[in-house]
């Protein structure tokens, strides 16, 4: 069964460093997102790809968060400077369109300290 | 975000047991969608809804997309020791950003 690959699987990092995740989305799906889950909370988005282009990034904190997807295939989120609130998983999730159920990633785990 | 209510929080039942859990909104959806979240682990997709009144099984598993657009269940039949974990609903809204939003998350304890 396809998947969704993400790494790392754990990051810890000290604040103010920078720190870099990396998605490689279920071949064919068009549509990337990058989610946020803090512990004992349902994820949030931060970030949608269609292909290349970012369709939603409202939600992301774009002084210190930014994301790529160059290719319109893997897609990298980054975070400069890390702070202490910024622990939580981080999801990628991809789907062959919008509408549908999407394959989620099995996170990177994010600790600032 | 759009808010959506799930409940309950969480659940302690015995092996065989059947659970229920349901989730409401007060914005209409279009696609309700049911995940299940072990720890350390991403969101796995259970069921899917598509049309209103829509009633789809998946083994054990029973999901509803509610008339009002609004709210859907989901039900577990027989639960047995692995059935726990964390499970959300989530919904793409009507209008709006096609991004998914999901539920607070329903916590499941199954006792042996």
């Amino acid at each position: 069964e396809a998947e969704v690959a993400q790494s790392p699987r754990y990051k810890i990092t000290e604040k103010s460093q920078a720190v870099a995740f990396w998605c490689d989305p279920i071949s064919g799906h068009a549509t990337l997102y990058w989610y946020r889950q803090i512990l004992g909370q349902g994820p949030e988005l931060l970030v949608q790809f269609q292909d290349e282009s970012v369709v939603d990034d409202s939600q992301l904190p774009k002084d210190r968060f930014s994301a790529e997807r160059l290719k319109g295939v893997d897609s990298t989120l980054k975070i400069q400077p890390a702070e202490l609130g910024d622990s939580a998983m981080y999801l990628c999730a991809s789907s062959r369109d919008t509408g549908y159920g999407y394959t989620f990633g099995s996170g990177t785990r994010l600790t600032v300290v | 975000g759009q808010q959506l209510n799930q409940s309950p929080q969480s659940m302690f039942i015995q092996e065989g047991e059947d659970v229920s859990m349901n989730c409401t909104s007060s914005s209409i959806f279009n696609t309700w969608l049911w995940y299940k979240q072990d720890p350390g682990e991403g969101p796995v997709l259970l069921i899917a809804l598509y049309k209103a009144g829509e009633l789809t099984s998946n083994g054990r598993l029973t999901a509803q997309f509610g008339i009002t657009r609004k709210d859907s269940f989901l039900n577990i039949s027989a639960s047995i020791p692995s059935d726990v974990g964390i499970y959300f609903c989530a919904g793409h809204i009507v209008t709006g950003a096609n991004n998914l939003f999901f539920g607070t998350g329903t916590r499941l304890t199954v006792i042996p």
